[in-house]
């Protein structure tokens, strides 16, 4: 079956320290991955995405990500958390041709502590 | 401009009421998405169509129906209101397989 797993339910980071969010997916095709934050009381905001290539993909707002096959994860890092991180961090798998249908993992909520 | 918008943002309205949510998005891509996000904010995927035909459909009630009038508008009419609809429903927009651009949402209460 096709799912995303965000094992951190509630991160707390102090301000300035490195963040790693952990995303691992299962699929039974090629996926397409996803990083989404979504700030309080707003849509969704795509960070980054990875479709093929380099397994080390930068996006926005300094944040990265690396794609690895053999432990099926995307995991999402910033070296230097700032005070408007704070917010819901959701990963997504996809890729059917067909649909481009997405599966979210639970989202990870990140507290920055001043 | 606002490539994906919804209206309204806030709905508020009782049980057994009928009521709609617009969409419209201003990228030109040729899909767009209805997910409703629930109380612990875990989003899932309703409906979706690609250049006006519907190619997806989740479990979702036939109380809900989606209708898109043209490739940049996807509307969501909701029958007969329940307390279980209340939710943030989301529109989604983008060029299949690759990624999504979403709407502000529309956070419908149910009382």
């Amino acid at each position: 079956a096709q799912s995303v797993t965000q094992p951190d339910i509630h991160i707390t980071v102090s301000e300035g320290a490195s963040l790693e969010l952990r995303c691992n997916y299962s699929y039974g095709a090629t996926p397409y991955l996803f990083w989404y934050v979504q700030s309080p009381g707003q849509g969704l905001q795509l960070l980054l995405k990875y479709f093929s290539g380099d397994t080390l993909v930068q996006g926005i707002k300094g944040f990265e990500a690396e794609f690895k096959r053999s432990q099926s994860s995307f995991n999402l890092r910033k070296p230097s958390v700032h005070w408007s991180d704070a917010a819901e961090y959701f990963c997504a798998v996809g890729g059917s041709s067909n649909t481009g249908k997405l599966i979210f993992g639970q989202g990870t909520t990140l507290q920055v502590k001043p | 401009d606002t490539a994906v918008s919804q209206t309204p943002k806030y709905l508020v309205t009782q049980m057994g009421n009928d009521k709609s949510i617009k969409c419209e998005q201003n990228l030109g891509h040729d899909t767009m998405y209805w997910y409703k996000q629930d109380s612990k904010k875990f989003l899932k995927i309703m409906f979706s169509y690609n250049n006006k035909e519907l190619i997806i459909n989740e479990t979702v009630p036939n109380r809900f129906s989606p209708k898109s009038p043209d490739k940049a508008h996807l509307n969501l009419h909701i029958n007969s209101l329940e307390l279980g609809d209340s939710a943030v429903y989301f529109c989604a927009c983008g060029q299949i397989p690759y990624e999504q651009y979403f709407g502000p949402g529309t956070r419908l209460t149910v009382t």
